[in-house]
């Protein structure tokens, strides 16, 4: 069965640092996600992604976050300068369509913020 | 705000006895819901998804029950496994525009005793 995939798994990062997590998502979708899951707590929407722009952005995506796609495999996040409560598990994700909503996730990158 | 919630944090059941994990919603515009499974250090797997046009759904030993009078969502286990030890999150959406996201819930830590 196709997956998303994303790299690294870990990485660890010291606080001020530019970070690039990165997804290939399923090849056929259009759609792309990322959510972000802090120790212990709930799944956190961050950004949508489609047709080569953001569709949708929550609070938690400020200035710092940006999203690219820079090919035609690729889907990236970047944390500009990253703090201490950027740590969490960032979770890629993407979907065929809009109509069709089950969203495939990826394993995921542990961030921490040192 | 509004919210998705689960109403228990941690049920455990034993082996091959059936569970339902519940979950409240108050989104009255959700159309879409979804259950996910998260295993320790993975990323959420897809589990079965139901729109609101239907009130019950199967899929393989997995039930999902819609009541949108009372704004309510259940998964049952049939027979569970070992394997099905695991945090359950439901997620609502909706699919006619509007958030383009899902909304998780806080998630429903599933233990199997043998």
């Amino acid at each position: 069965e196709p997956e998303v995939t994303q790299t690294p798994s870990h990485q660890v990062t010291q606080m001020g640092q530019e970070v690039i997590l990165r997804c290939v998502p399923i090849s056929n979708h259009l759609y792309f996600y990322w959510y972000r899951q802090i120790l212990g707590q709930k799944v956190e929407f961050l950004v949508s992604f489609y047709n080569n722009e953001i569709s949708e952005k929550s609070e938690i995506f400020d200035d710092q976050f940006s999203v690219e796609r820079p090919d035609g495999s690729n889907f990236t996040l970047k944390i500009r300068s990253t703090k201490l409560e950027d740590s969490a598990m960032y979770f890629c994700a993407s979907r065929r369509t809009r109509v069709d909503e089950k969203l495939f996730f990826g394993s995921g990158t542990q961030l921490s913020v040192l | 705000g509004e919210s998705v919630g689960l109403h228990l944090p941690t049920l455990s059941v034993q082996e091959g006895d059936n569970s339902i994990i519940n979950c409240a919603y108050s989104n009255s515009a959700s159309d879409y819901f979804i259950w996910y499974k998260q295993e320790s250090g993975k990323g959420p797997q897809f589990i079965i998804d139901i729109r609101s046009n239907m009130d019950k759904r199967q899929g393989q030993r997995v039930t999902v029950l819609l009541n949108k009078t009372v704004k309510h969502l259940s998964l049952q286990i049939a027979a569970t496994q070992p394997g099905d030890s695991a945090v359950y999150f439901c997620a609502e959406g909706s699919s006619g525009g509007g958030a383009d996201g899902l909304t998780f819930g806080k998630g429903t830590h599933l233990i199997i005793q043998p």
